[in-house]
């Protein structure tokens, strides 16, 4: 089976940096994804990774470790627009699904 | 990217009814996914959808409750059978294009009394 953890919720500060980390346990691991989701809104494409390192994208970066079974989302200069829901999923070799994990609420505060 | 629609949008229907949702993809696609995402919850899969087989259910789902359609590469329905309050839910029809991510439909608000 499978299994992937996140926080449940986090807080930060306008234009601060927070890391949201997710762990995962699968097999035939082929990529993980992160996800962002505003309330009452389809979760949107952030990032994949699929190799161990980090992979930066303007505000937002994310690290895999395939070792640890490990990934986390780093968001810089917070915007109070960045408050939403973080999901990260994990897909394998055999099928193209995405499992998602239990999802952090960020809420972010002036 | 891909354009995904979905039918309703929202609906409040009453317990042990019947509802099927559309979802139309503006490209053709080999595999589309039905997800449930109930109140303050991350999102589950339900079941994957191929054109010209049988749907492939996850654990906890069942093809009398969640029956799929996919009579084409652009479409494809789910139904939720004899509802009640706990299938309230959001569910989203989704497709994967490979390490660009997936995209997801707007998704349908259900609301079982």
């Amino acid at each position: 089976g499978q299994n992937i953890d996140q926080p449940t919720e986090m807080t930060a500060t306008e234009g601060a940096i927070v890391q949201i980390n997710c762990t995962y346990q699968t097999s035939g691991f082929n990529g993980l994804f992160w996800y962002q989701q505003h309330a009452g809104e389809a979760p949107t494409f952030l990032s994949y990774n699929v190799l161990d390192g980090l992979e930066e994208k303007g505000r937002f970066s994310s690290f895999l470790s395939r070792s640890k079974g490990y990934s986390y989302l780093l968001l810089k200069e917070l915007q109070m627009k960045d408050s939403a829901s973080y999901l990260c999923a994990v897909t394998n070799y055999n099928t193209d699904k995405l499992i998602f994990g239990t999802g952090t609420r960020l809420q972010v505060f002036p | 990217s891909a354009v995904i629609s979905q039918k309703p949008s929202r609906d409040i229907c009453q317990r042990g009814t019947s509802l099927t949702i559309q979802c139309q993809v503006d490209s053709q696609v080999t595999m589309m996914f039905w997800y449930r995402q109930q109140p303050g919850q991350s999102l589950t899969l339900i079941a994957t959808a191929n054109q010209g087989s049988e749907a492939t259910y996850e654990s906890g789902f069942v093809i009398d409750k969640f029956p799929i359609s996919r009579p084409n590469l652009t479409f494809s329905t789910l139904t939720v059978s004899n509802m009640s309050p706990e299938d309230s839910s959001i569910y989203l029809c989704s497709l994967r294009t490979g390490p660009t991510g997936g995209f997801f439909g707007p998704g349908t608000r259900l609301t079982v009394l």
